[in-house]
């Protein structure tokens, strides 16, 4: 069975840090992958995804992430973090055919101090 | 608003009590999944639906668990004989038939006492 990790539960950092969070997923096919974020109070709502093409990916807020199909990793990074991204973070995996399931990591914590 | 609506948004039941949520897809959206997320947690898959078909469900899914689908359009989830263990965010979430990311609802918050 597919799964999806996130080595980073609870990150604090303070306003212009850069932030890396890491995800692994284990799926041997052609996967989809997604950044979710999920600020206090509301629903969860899409960062970004890779389907294919470049493996750098850029999505809202300033948010990019990376696909290095050999190590099945789909970090999300942001140069200059701002108080606003106080938020959880998950990353999801999707294969491509056969189950149409998203699997998601337990989530990243994300603290920013002003 | 992402579209996807999700009713009650909080619900505090008794334990051994039967609860039933609803969810209301984007319309055209023809995959519509339940998560289940507990605190610390992230989204747990319960059960999915491609049009009004149940195709999956998960080993999470006891047998006081049950969801439908009529007509392929909106969804309920009914817990029956709830136990505290039960008490989660429970989030809809659903999908269109170009493949594209899931787009979730508010989600509905049980707390079994």
């Amino acid at each position: 069975a597919q799964s999806v990790s996130q080595h980073n539960h609870h990150v604090i950092l303070s306003e212009a840090a850069s932030l890396e969070l890491g995800c692994n997923y284990s799926y041997g096919g052609t996967v989809n992958l997604f950044w979710y974020v999920q600020y206090p109070g509301q629903h969860l709502q899409l960062l970004l995804k890779y389907f294919s093409g470049d493996p750098l990916v850029k999505g809202i807020k300033g948010f990019e992430a990376e696909f290095i199909k050999s190590k099945f990793s789909f970090n999300l990074r942001k140069p200059s973090v701002q108080w606003s991204d106080t938020a959880e973070y998950f990353c999801a995996a999707l294969p491509s055919g056969g189950s149409y399931i998203p699997t998601f990591g337990r989530g990243t914590s994300l603290i920013v101090h002003p | 608003d992402t579209g996807v609506s999700q009713n009650p948004r909080h619900k505090i039941t008794k334990r051994g009590q039967n609860v039933t949520f609803r969810c209301d897809p984007i319309s055209e959206h023809n995959r519509l999944y339940w998560y289940r997320q507990t605190l610390g947690q992230g989204p747990e898959f319960l059960t999915y639906f491609q049009n009004e078909a149940q195709l999956e469900k998960s080993r999470l899914l006891s047998d006081r668990f049950s969801a439908e689908r009529p007509k392929g359009s909106f969804s309920t989830l009914e817990i029956q004989r709830t136990e505290q263990g039960d008490s989660a965010m429970y989030l809809c979430a659903t999908r269109d038939r170009m493949n594209t990311e899931a787009f979730f609802g508010q989600g509905t918050r049980l707390t079994v006492v």
